[in-house]
């Protein structure tokens, strides 16, 4: 059975802050994929990445950077500079490589950024 | 190219009354799924269908719950005699055939129950 766990529950920060949100994952597959997803308060669901299990290289993206570690099975999100409109709760997920479709999800960390 | 879409938005119901999600799926996807997501709480997958076929309802309650995807039209997830517990968000998802990584989101149908 696949698992994943999003420790932190709530994250708060002041604008401009660096912050980490944590996402450790569990299965038995040797390949699958992992994603994170952003729900804003208006309630829709905003794919952000994907990434397969192959891949261990970190991404960038702007001030979203992602860091994979198959030996801990932690596929952690960090927000740099982060801003009022990144307050949304944060959704990590993982799927079977031969089903991608069918994602386990985290409870999801809401992060608030104050300004 | 429109994303993929459900209908309605917002849906409220009486206990005991039946409720009808639709979920269009992109154009060209061929496969289709429908999570719930309670309060509080991350997405749960409910069931995995192609055109006319259900591929996998492991998420599925076992009663009350039914979902197709017809060779024309949208898929349904169908909720008979609702109760307070089946108030959630219901999201449906869509991929085309091969790709089932390539997963777009809906955005979602919140079901009240009162």
């Amino acid at each position: 059975a696949q698992k994943v766990t999003q420790a932190q529950t709530e994250i708060s920060v002041v604008e401009k802050e660096d912050v980490t949100l944590d996402c450790v994952y569990e299965t038995r597959d040797t390949t699958y994929y992992l994603f994170w997803y952003k729900q804003p308060p208006s309630g829709e669901l905003v794919f952000l990445i994907r990434r397969n299990s192959f891949d261990e290289q970190n991404e960038i993206s702007g001030r979203y950077s992602w860091n994979f570690q198959k030996s801990t099975s932690s596929f952690n999100f960090t927000i740099t500079a982060s801003q009022v409109v990144d307050s949304a709760v944060y959704f990590c997920a993982l799927s079977e490589y031969t089903n991608a479709g069918k994602s386990t999800f985290g409870d999801g960390t809401t992060l608030t950024v104050k300004p | 190219n429109a994303g993929v879409m459900q209908n309605p938005r917002h849906l409220v119901r009486r206990r005991g009354q039946e409720a009808r999600l639709r979920c269009s799926p992109m154009k060209g996807h061929s496969h289709v799924y429908w999570y719930r997501q309670l309060p509080e709480e991350g997405l749960k997958f409910m069931v995995y269908l192609q055109k006319e076929n259900i591929i996998d309802e492991s998420g599925m309650p076992k009663e009350r719950f039914s979902a197709e995807f017809p060779k024309e039209g949208p898929s349904i997830l169908r909720i008979q005699q609702v109760v307070r517990g089946d108030s959630a968000a219901y999201f449906c998802a869509s991929s085309p055939q091969g790709s089932s990584y390539e997963q777009y989101f809906g955005p979602g149908t919140r079901l009240t129950v009162t």
